[in-house]
């Protein structure tokens, strides 16, 4: 079993919509909880990061950890083509190296 | 803040020759920056953690002799491929903690590296 796994997608959706991407993680010692978004031939640029359990939002960005199913989201509103990209997941024990899921790739489209 | 860059963002090497990879942390100091490679359409894979003023940390499976690492500042790391094959050609990734709490990573841009 992975450390963290993701649903690699495709995922394809209409502009406007609500887009739910989602990462499950076995090591329970993980603490800081991050999402990527990663431009095809670009470095993964940070788009949230969460310490523990709970919720945050960012504009149309919202991140939630629930570290008692191990299962972390990210919800985007009100997609936009400019959204379309991979997301990664990634999650660590503090100032240590960062272990990545595979990524979901997302298309919006107008 | 937290600015990573990389150079060169691609380079093209003929098989049996190396190439240096630079990654520069702008406005923060990194001592330990972290190395990735990334197949097309796939996640990264961590290749070595890069450690200020000591070696580096190779994860299994990756040569060290191969893809030297040597961290001399706290704003620069340099990845080495050394007698580079077609199979090495990638697309490298550096990032380093950074933010207030220092456990968020920033990553450079990246450089495609294409070995003929």
């Amino acid at each position: 079993q992975k450390e963290v796994e993701q649903d690699p997608g495709p995922l394809s959706v209409p502009e406007g919509a609500i887009v739910s991407l989602n990462c499950t993680y076995s090591n329970s010692a993980f603490q800081y909880f991050m999402w990527y978004r990663q431009y095809s031939r670009k470095g993964p640029e940070l788009l949230m990061y969460t310490y523990s359990s709970g919720n945050k939002e960012d504009g149309r960005f919202t991140a939630q950890v629930d570290k008692s199913s191990k299962y972390i989201s990210l919800f985007i509103r009100d997609s936009q083509p400019s959204d379309s990209a991979t997301y990664l997941c990634a999650m660590n024990v503090g100032t240590d190296k960062l272990i990545f899921g595979t990524g979901t790739r997302l298309q919006v489209f107008p | 803040g937290a600015v990573v860059s990389q150079h060169p963002s691609w380079v093209i090497c003929k098989s049996g020759t190396s190439v240096k990879i630079e990654c520069r942390s702008l406005d923060f100091q990194a001592t330990t920056m972290f190395w990735y490679r990334q197949f097309p359409k796939q996640s990264l894979m961590l290749m070595a953690t890069s450690n200020e003023g000591s070696k580096a940390t190779y994860e299994q499976g990756v040569e060290k002799d191969k893809f030297l690492i040597n961290h001399a500042s706290l704003t620069l790391s340099t990845l080495t491929v050394t007698s580079a094959h077609p199979e090495d050609s990638s697309f490298y990734i550096c990032s380093a903690p950074g933010g207030q709490g220092g456990f968020e990573q920033y990553f450079g841009p990246g450089t495609r590296l294409t070995v003929t």
